[in-house]
């Protein structure tokens, strides 16, 4: 099955400045890789997402890269803003061999602190 | 459009008694997902419905988790009877028809195990 790994645990940053947070994969044939932020005492919200078909999707202040060829794929975050504090969830979809088999695995997600 | 909504939000319980949570998803979405959330740790896959069939409960403890979408929109799971290490949040999701679509989450229940 696939595996998913995230770093880091955690990440402190001064206000305005950016966050980067990295996951690798290990399933070639995932091809669907959504990132999450989930608030205390809230389900994961999905922030952006990115297909194997694109190398890098931004969306205003929040960009994700995808290198297949390593497997790897990063959460950008410019200009971080104290509202950005959560932890935030890698994931990669697998699409199962039968019809509707679309599976997320999770990564161990990263609690990012963004300070004044 | 309304979100994932779940009940009960949070249940206290003792180890050996049994407990149950409801998912509705949303309108017209066919796949519906429970995840087991333990403390600092990403969603865990549980059991995939495809409608009112099952798709993927490889990692259901059945031995004492079930769960059933009986006519293809709310859902229930159920843990019978509740061990210690149960105690997680318990996450649904639904989803649309396309692939690679979002998975829409609830807020979860928080269940506690004595």
């Amino acid at each position: 099955g696939e595996n998913v790994e995230q770093h880091p645990s955690t990440l402190s940053v001064q206000e305005g400045d950016s966050a980067v947070i990295k996951c690798t994969y290990s399933d070639s044939a995932s091809n669907y890789f959504p990132w999450y932020k989930q608030e205390l005492g809230k389900g994961p919200q999905l922030i952006i997402d990115i297909r194997s078909n694109v190398g890098e999707k931004k969306d205003q202040r929040i960009a994700v890269t995808l290198n297949k060829t390593a497997k790897h794929f990063s959460l950008h975050i410019t200009e971080t803003q104290p509202e950005d504090s959560a932890v935030y969830f890698c994931a990669a979809n697998l699409r199962g061999v039968t019809g509707g088999g679309n599976k997320l695995t999770f990564g161990t997600g990263t609690q990012l602190k963004v300070e004044l | 459009e309304a979100g994932v909504a779940q009940s009960p939000r949070y249940k206290i319980i003792e180890k050996r008694q049994s407990v149950a949570f409801w998912c509705n998803p949303i309108s017209g979405h066919a796949t519906l997902y429970w995840y087991q959330q333990i403390l600092g740790q990403g969603p865990k896959l549980l059991i995939q419905f495809q409608n009112n069939g099952v798709v993927d409960d490889s990692q259901l403890p059945k031995d004492r988790f079930s769960a059933e979408r009986l006519k293809g929109v709310d859902s229930t799971l159920k843990i019978q009877p509740a061990k210690l290490e149960d105690s997680a949040v318990y996450l649904c999701a639904s989803r649309g028809t396309s692939f690679g679509e979002t998975q829409y989450f609830g807020p979860g229940t928080r269940l506690l195990v004595l």
